[in-house]
């Protein structure tokens, strides 16, 4: 089975903080998101990577940058937390070319 | 990518059809619908996709109309397990941006 695990469940950090958020996958995916999610707003791209060491932008990159080092992880760095990024963080992976992406359980970061 | 358009939520009895519509007015030739859901505290799970005919498998069907522009995903005798928000995508091309709307909130009720 597809795993991809991200390495916290719940996370409380303080403004200011510089916060990594960490996504493994196990299935030798080229691809790799990072989306946030909020009430009312549904779930929404930050980043994206379809390769080592390659990133794109997506609909809400502001404050958020990323880093993919390797094939298999890629993480999501919160530079300077506010507390408008308070908010349940998924990771997911695909095959290049097909968006059936598996998802990660979330992150629940709150910003206090 | 082509903007999809999903009903905010609706209910259905348990055991009975869950038709669930969508509309993608502005999908390209080449690019698929594809429907995933999330359960609550979960990640969205992969459902179905097709491109233009009809497609079951193990959990649903998608019917897609002759011109694209929408489509339904069935769900042939829901059980209170499939309460979950529905989101139905259209993409295509090279692997890239992968985005969501904000579904249709799915209740299965006794």
């Amino acid at each position: 089975d597809v795993k991809v695990t991200q390495s916290s469940r719940y996370l409380v950090k303080r403004t200011g903080e510089k916060v990594f958020l960490e996504c493994v996958q196990d299935m030798d995916h080229e691809n790799m998101f990072w989306y946030r999610q909020d009430p009312g707003l549904g779930l929404r791209l930050i980043y994206f990577s379809y390769d080592v060491k390659m990133k794109e932008k997506g609909d809400i990159p502001e404050g958020y940058s990323v880093s993919r080092e390797k094939k298999e992880r890629f993480s999501l760095i919160l530079e300077s937390a506010s507390t408008n990024q308070t908010s349940m963080y998924l990771c997911a992976s695909s095959f290049r070319g097909s968006t059936e992406a598996f998802f990660g359980q979330g992150t629940r970061l709150t910003v206090v | 990518d082509a903007k999809t358009t999903q009903p905010t939520s609706m209910d259905c009895a348990e055991g009975r059809a869950a038709n669930l519509p969508c509309n993608h007015s502005t999908i390209s030739g080449n690019e698929y619908v594809y429907w995933y859901r999330q359960i609550h505290s979960q990640g969205p799970q992969y459902i179905i996709h097709g491109l233009k005919n009809n497609e079951t498998n193990e959990m649903a069907s998608l019917i897609i109309t002759e011109d694209r522009k929408s489509s339904t995903l069935i769900l042939p005798h829901a059980t209170l397990r499939d309460t979950a928000v529905y989101y139905c995508i259209a993409f295509g091309g090279t692997a890239s941006k992968l985005t969501f709307g904000t579904g249709t909130r799915l209740q299965v009720t006794l």
